[in-house]
């Protein structure tokens, strides 16, 4: 089946530090890709939507600024933590699909800010 | 808004045992429904899907039937077995015809299942 492959899976890093994390579709071109942000014992939040070549749709509450999103080809999404401080702290995982698949999800990435 | 609320866990239990993670949502409109299950290392899978009320999705054994009067998809298996320990996240679209675009998701419920 499609496969969604995101990295690293695991990063700490010092506060005020920018952190870049990699979503790509290794068998499908991925016309959208969608972040994730799950806090402990909470729910998975959607934080921004993407289409290859346009720019993100972000959550209400999710700052621009601070979680760049970049889908500059249907196979890869990054999401930068800019400037990241401890309460940003959290589980992040994309998923992928286009027209006619349904949704995949990477495995994850755990970032610790210190 | 739309939400979806299930049991916190862990749930732990013996191999062969009777699983049960209830589900409920809130949701204006007429939803599809999804569990999710996530294995260690690895990314969400889908395990299974309803898209309308008294739809029942069923894979591996595992099985939950979308409830419209409750407004819950409870995750059912008859007997666990140790691969089955994973997280089980339960989820709503907020687009009908089983359409997965933008999803709302439960906190999971990790189950561990014990030889």
């Amino acid at each position: 089946g499609a496969v969604v492959s995101q990295h690293p899976s695991r990063v700490i890093c010092k506060s005020g530090t920018s952190v870049k994390i990699e979503c790509r579709s290794l068998d499908f071109q991925a016309t959208t890709m969608f972040w994730y942000r799950q806090f402990p014992k909470q729910s998975l939040m959607l934080m921004a939507t993407s289409n290859e070549g346009s720019k993100a749709t972000y959550e209400q509450g999710v700052e621009k600024d601070k979680f760049l999103i970049n889908h500059a080809s249907l196979t890869l999404s990054t999401l930068t933590v800019t400037s990241a401080h401890p309460e940003d702290s959290s589980f992040y995982i994309c998923s992928a699909n286009a027209p006619g698949l349904r949704l995949f999800f990477g495995s994850g990435t755990q970032l610790s800010v210190l | 808004g739309d939400s979806v609320t299930q049991m916190e866990g862990p749930v732990t239990l013996s191999e062969e045992a009777f699983l049960t993670i209830n589900c409920t949502y809130t949701a204006t409109g007429y939803p599809s429904l999804f569990w999710y299950v996530q294995y260690p290392g690895e990314g969400l899978q889908l395990l299974l899907k309803a898209t309308k009320a008294d739809d029942k999705g069923s894979n591996k054994g595992f099985e939950a039937t979308y409830r419209k009067e409750t407004t819950s998809f409870h995750l059912e298996k008859g007997s666990v077995q140790v691969s089955d320990s994973a997280v089980y996240f339960c989820a709503l679209s907020d687009r009908g015809g089983g359409a997965t675009n933008k999803l709302i998701f439960g906190t999971g419920t990790l189950l561990a299942v014990q030889p």
